[in-house]
């Protein structure tokens, strides 16, 4: 089966860094997300995106955080300044098309020292 | 807003017995998908079993299968025959079919299988 790959699988910064986390969609995919899971907590929507544009973010997506597509296979979230409280895994997830199999990626878990 | 709720913050059960995991959603659509997702320890995402409202038709996938109850908006999970690789946390999630798609989900059940 095809797969959702995310990079790096754990990244360690300090409070105050900029982090990107990099995710390469399935190629034919056009639907892309990213969620996060605090420990222990459930699965939160941050933000999705369709035709080069972001198409709804949730309250957790203010300006610190932004996503990009720039070269047709990469989908990046950056975090432009790490709180503590952003440490949690950060799953990327695509699809074909509405109504379809979503298909998450491995996550990247981000600690914030 | 939708809400999905898991009541069961932890189930156990032997091997080879029947379990049940309980959740409830809140939403004013007639029309939407539903899912349960398996998340074990190594935190991967994996889909266990999808159902759209429109079908009267429980899912079924293998041991899996799930009670939609549509009046009462509700959507259990039960795992027949139960492994040891049924261990995890289990997370019940809402999808609308309109609009960007996003998945709502529960708080989890984290589900033993005991040897």
């Amino acid at each position: 089966e095809p797969e959702v790959t995310q990079t790096p699988s754990h990244q360690v910064t300090q409070m105050g860094q900029e982090v990107i986390l990099r995710c390469v969609p399935i190629s034919n995919h056009l639907y892309f997300y990213w969620y996060r899971q605090i420990l222990g907590q459930k699965v939160e929507f941050l933000v999705s995106f369709y035709n080069n544009e972001i198409s709804e973010k949730s309250e957790i997506f203010d300006d610190q955080f932004s996503v990009e597509r720039p070269d047709g296979s990469n989908f990046t979230l950056k975090i432009r300044s790490t709180k503590l409280e952003d440490s949690a895994m950060y799953f990327c997830a695509s699809r074909t098309g509405r109504g379809e199999k979503l298909f998450f990626g491995s996550g990247t878990q981000l600690s914030v020292l | 807003a939708q809400t999905v709720t898991q009541s069961q913050p932890e189930m156990s059960v032997q091997e080879a017995e029947t379990v049940t995991l309980s959740c409830t959603y809140d939403t004013s659509e007639n029309n939407y998908y539903l899912f349960w997702y398996k998340q074990p320890p190594s935190r991967q995402m994996i889909l266990v079993i999808r159902q759209e409202a429109y079908k009267q038709q429980n899912a079924t996938e293998n041991r899996f299968s799930v009670n939609f109850q549509k009046a009462a908006k509700s959507f259990s999970l039960k795992i027949s025959d139960s492994q040891l690789g049924d261990t995890a946390m289990y997370f019940c999630a809402f999808m609308n079919v309109w609009g960007a798609q996003k998945l709502v989900f529960g708080q989890g059940t984290r589900l033993t299988i005991n040897p």
